[in-house]
């Protein structure tokens, strides 16, 4: 199956770790993508590969593996960082692409 | 620095055809590890992927929509375009026009995909 399951929602105090995850078996071979959605705006690429940041992105997010799970997990979370989040991956038979149903974070 | 200016119909009516263009700018259009893709966002049901064509013309689809779905890629404008046949009041969203990129991690035989460059994006609203 290519699909990827998250969580529909996690909330966070702010400053504290928060840990948003997504399982699927394309996981086994690839790394996840892990975009920021909001309205009115492009999703922003947060982390991408192993464990790489774009340009611009703080060090709080980072990101592990683990079997067929992908984690990003925010260190220190800020308000800014509210939003969907949505981990992708490619299929690597068909070559296609599936997104995660995304995970909605609120940082009280 | 790479641009992706997208533009198109925004209004359509139930079983008409959406149509809508990608220009590239600033950047290779012919580079083979570019992957000029379609994604929409739908209110409810969140990112989705539509697909994707090579500058060679070598499309994939998301095998929900295939049989409405066509992208493709004029390499002399350098420019991409959805076509997307039958649209219906559920196909209303916005959509992005989008550069994937590929990478292959060749010594563990590991390898990820993600969009890099987005444009503004198209709210589409079906009308029935």
């Amino acid at each position: 199956s290519s699909e990827l399951t998250q969580a529909p929602a996690v909330s966070v105090a702010l400053g504290q770790r928060v840990m948003i995850s997504c399982q699927g078996d394309t996981l086994r071979v690839s790394y996840a993508t892990w975009y920021r959605d909001r309205p009115g705006q492009a999703p922003l690429i947060v982390l991408f590969g192993k464990n790489q940041r774009p340009s611009g992105i703080p060090d709080r997010f980072s990101g592990s593996y683990s079997g067929n799970t992908a984690s990003l997990t925010i260190t220190g979370a800020q308000a800014e960082d509210e939003g969907d989040y949505y981990c992708s991956s490619r299929d690597s038979g068909a070559g296609h692409l599936v997104f995660g149903g995304g995970t909605k974070l609120s940082v009280l | 620095q790479v641009r992706l200016q997208q533009w198109g119909a925004g209004l359509l009516k139930s079983s008409e055809t959406l149509t809508l263009t990608c220009a590239v700018y600033g950047g290779s259009f012919t580079n083979p590890n570019y992957y000029w893709s379609w994604i929409r966002r739908t209110p409810g049901r969140g990112l989705e992927w539509i697909g994707e064509v090579t500058h060679r013309g070598s499309g994939k689809y998301n095998p929900s929509l295939a049989s409405r779905v066509t992208i493709s890629a004029d390499t002399s404008k350098n420019q991409f375009s959805l076509r997307f046949d039958s649209m219906t009041v559920a196909d209303t969203s916005v959509y992005y026009c989008a550069r994937g990129r590929l990478t292959t991690i060749a010594l563990v035989n590991y390898y990820y995909f993600y969009f890099d460059v987005w444009g503004k994006g198209t709210t589409v609203t079906v009308s029935s």
